[in-house]
């Protein structure tokens, strides 16, 4: 497709449970970035991507929460043990490079509600 | 703490008025952006500034970047219903050697709503 991809849209799950978030990036984007995002607030960094190598993951909050790039394309957040508090909508982006003044090309995020 | 504060963080007006919205920070950005977000949908980058007191314009809206890099803000002249919005700023943070991090810190975001 022409934009990022993120699967599923929304996600309802109950607390404990294994959840995996899909995000596929425009093509030929070698950057790939997670936030995570609460109702009216500002994106908060999670972790990115320099191709299939996690090149800053200083804001994942635990090690409940991690993230692959296998083939440096698609990306996983996957989240262990969900706790009411990780509902949010998740926000993936990528970029033709990072740093700098590139711009970031969003999805429409998939949103996790955890019960 | 927020490295990049937003201010005000909601702001209600009529159509037709002009409003500011401020970014700040202590830190240094290598550039700053700004995004405008849409419920259920991902933020959209509005424009970029690099260059420390450059100034951009996008029709009603006016972008600065400080002297220093440390703040920036955003002008709409004549605000439309059409601007209603999440607006966020957003920066690449310089290290100490002076090199641009690669991940993009945002505020916290202005929610602006023009009534017609």
């Amino acid at each position: 497709g022409a934009g990022v991809s993120q699967t599923p849209s929304n996600k309802v799950t109950e607390k404990g449970k294994y959840v995996e978030l899909r995000c596929d990036p425009i093509s030929g984007h070698t950057a790939l970035y997670w936030y995570r995002q609460s109702l009216g607030q500002g994106p908060e960094f999670l972790i990115y991507f320099q191709g299939t190598g996690a090149a800053d993951d200083s804001g994942l909050p635990n090690d409940r929460f991690f993230a692959v790039r296998p083939e440096g394309s698609v990306s996983t957040l996957k989240i262990q043990r969900t706790e009411r508090g990780d509902s949010a909508v998740y926000l993936c982006a990528s970029s033709l490079v990072p740093g700098g003044a590139g711009e970031l090309f969003f999805g429409e995020g998939s949103r996790l509600t955890v019960l | 703490t927020q490295l990049l504060e937003q201010s005000p963080q909601f702001l209600s007006i009529q159509e037709g008025e002009n409003l500011t919205v401020y970014c700040n920070s202590s830190s240094v950005f290598s550039s700053l952006q700004w995004y405008r977000q849409e419920p259920g949908e991902g933020p959209v980058l509005l424009v970029t500034v690099v260059t420390g007191g450059e100034v951009k314009k996008l029709k009603r809206l006016t972008f600065q970047f400080g002297d220093a890099r440390k703040d920036s803000s955003l002008h709409i002249t004549a605000a439309q219903p059409g601007d209603t919005g999440l607006y966020l700023c957003a920066g690449h943070l310089v290290n100490a050697g002076g090199t641009s991090y690669g991940k993009l810190t945002f505020g916290q975001g202005t929610i602006l709503t023009v009534h017609p």
